[in-house]
């Protein structure tokens, strides 16, 4: 089992629908969560990070953390061509560790 | 937004090679990483620092070398570049605690 399990997609939704991209982790110790978009090409941009179960809105994005049952998402509101990337999730356990997911592909459709 | 830089942005060289690449961040921050990550993978860690003189290994067997002589710069260097080094290089850097990564551009590099 790997330490961070996204599912790879892609994942396609229609302009102006949510997108939900979950992510689930093993370490029941991992303390911090954090969502990264990356564009083909590009390196990982920060779009929100969480702490504390439950949610945590930022504009357009909402992350949920559910420690309880390992498991972390990203929900995009009224989702944009321009959102179309690939979504990663990075945990980590208190230490110099960042795990990262192997990322879901979102495509949103026109 | 992260200010933190790398160079080159992209780099073909033949193999044997010595090549170093460069990543400096203004930020002050303590904790810098480097992350290789073929096309469409995961990325992979190969070297971190917590500090000046303080450097190592991540968990994908690497041969490449860092150092940290300074806080705001962490070069990279491949003393024999060979075609398995073909990759992306990503760095980042983060402040004290369980602060978030910030990515440098990357450099993709090619070794024929």
């Amino acid at each position: 089992q790997k330490e961070v399990e996204q599912n790879s997609g892609p994942l396609s939704v229609p302009e102006g629908a949510i997108a939900s991209l979950n992510c689930t982790y093993s370490d029941r110790g991992s303390q911090s969560f954090f969502w990264y978009r990356q564009y083909s090409g590009k390196s990982p941009e920060l779009i929100m990070f969480i702490y504390s179960n439950g949610d945590k809105e930022d504009g357009r994005f909402t992350a949920q953390l559910n420690k309880a049952s390992q498991y972390v998402s990203l929900l995009i509101r009224d989702s944009q061509p321009s959102d179309s990337a690939t979504y990663l999730c990075a945990v980590n356990g208190g230490t110099y560790k960042y795990i990262f997911g192997t990322g879901t592909r979102l495509k949103v459709l026109a | 937004e992260a200010d933190i830089y790398q160079t080159p942005r992209y780099l073909v060289i033949g193999t044997g090679k010595k090549i170093t690449l460069e990543c400096s961040q203004t930020m002050g921050h303590d904790k810098m990483y480097w992350y290789q990550q073929d096309p469409g993978m995961e990325l992979h860690l190969i070297h971190y620092s917590y500090g000046v003189n303080s450097t190592e290994k991540g968990d994908l067997s690497s041969e490449s070398t860092v150092s940290r002589i300074r806080t705001e710069h962490f070069p990279l260097t491949l003393e024999s570049a060979r075609p398995s080094h073909t990759s992306q290089y990503l760095c980042a850097s983060r402040k004290q605690g369980d602060s978030p990564l910030h990515f440098g551009n990357g450099t993709r590099l090619t070794v024929t």
